[in-house]
C-alpha cells in the first residue's frame, strides 16, 4: 500500500493563479480531509468528506473549493491563490466516520508558496 | 466550540531527561477522543495514541505514557530518558462529532528540542 499520497511536494504560485492540490489513498478509506498548517497555528481543518459524492467544510474553507468523486481521490482546489493561502497543506484518511473514531493517515504534505 | 490548548511553544531538554508535554482541552461532548501526534523534522505527521473519553486508564508505550485526567480535561504526554530524536513538534488534538461525522481539532502544537 501507498497509503496516502500528495501531489506536488511543492509548487510555487502567483497571486491569481489557479491549481490544484493531489490526493489520494489506497486503503479504501471512506474519511479523506485537508488541514493546512501554518507556523504556530497547529493544523486547521479547511474541507473534508465521509464519502465519494459528500463533502463538507471545516474551520477554514474560503478560497478552497473539492470534490469526492472516487473513494481514492480527495483534490483540493485553489480558484485564485492568495498570499494568504501560503501554507503546508496535509491530506489525511481514515476508515470511517462515526462514533468509532480511527486514527488518520497523514500525506507527507504540500507546501505552497503564493507570491 | 472546542479548544485544545498546548500552553508550552517550546521546551528544551538535554538527553535523558523527562520531559512532559501538557495538553487541555474544551468540550461539551461527552464521546469524545484525544489524540497525540509527533511531526519530526522531516515533516510527516505520525500517530501515537488515541484515548477515548469513557478509558482513564493510563497509558505506558516504552519510553512513552499519558495521563489522561477528565475532572482537569488533561491530557498529557511524558517522555521519559529523553533522545535526541523524540526532537519533533508534537500535536494534541480533539475529535469532534457533527452529524455523525468526526473532525479533529489540533493544538498549536509544542517544539521539543532534546539536545545531547
Amino acid at each position: 500500500n501507498a497509503g496516502v499520497t500528495q501531489t506536488p511536494k511543492f509548487q510555487v504560485l502567483k497571486t491569481g493563479q489557479s491549481m490544484t492540490l493531489q490526493c489520494a489513498q489506497d486503503m479504501n478509506h471512506e474519511y479523506m480531509s485537508w488541514y493546512r498548517q501554518d507556523p504556530g497555528m497547529g493544523l486547521r481543518l479547511i474541507h473534508y468528506s465521509v464519502g465519494a459524492g459528500i463533502t463538507d467544510q471545516g474551520e477554514v474553507p474560503n478560497g478552497y473549493n473539492v470534490s469526492r468523486s472516487t473513494t481514492e481521490d480527495f483534490p483540493l482546489r485553489l480558484l485564485s491563490a492568495a498570499p494568504s493561502q501560503t501554507s503546508v497543506y496535509f491530506c489525511a484518511s481514515s476508515y470511517s466516520p462515526g462514533l468509532i473514531y480511527n486514527e488518520q493517515f497523514f500525506g507527507p504534505g504540500t507546501r505552497l508558496t503564493v507570491l | 466550540a472546542q479548544k485544545v490548548t498546548q500552553a508550552q511553544t517550546e521546551i528544551s531538554v538535554v538527553e535523558k531527561e523527562d520531559v512532559t508535554l501538557d495538553c487541555v482541552y474544551e468540550t461539551r461532548d461527552t464521546t469524545y477522543y484525544l489524540f497525540w501526534y509527533k511531526q519530526p523534522p522531516s515533516g510527516e505527521l505520525v500517530f501515537l495514541i488515541r484515548r477515548n473519553s469513557f478509558d482513564e486508564q493510563n497509558e505506558i508505550s516504552g519510553r512513552y505514557s499519558w495521563n489522561f485526567q477528565k475532572s482537569t480535561s488533561s491530557f498529557n504526554f511524558t517522555i521519559t530518558a529523553s533522545q535526541v530524536v523524540d526532537s519533533a513538534v508534537y500535536f494534541c488534538a480533539l475529535s469532534e462529532v457533527q452529524d455523525g461525522s468526526e473532525k479533529l481539532v489540533f493544538g498549536k502544537g509544542t517544539k521539543l528540542t532534546v539536545n545531547p
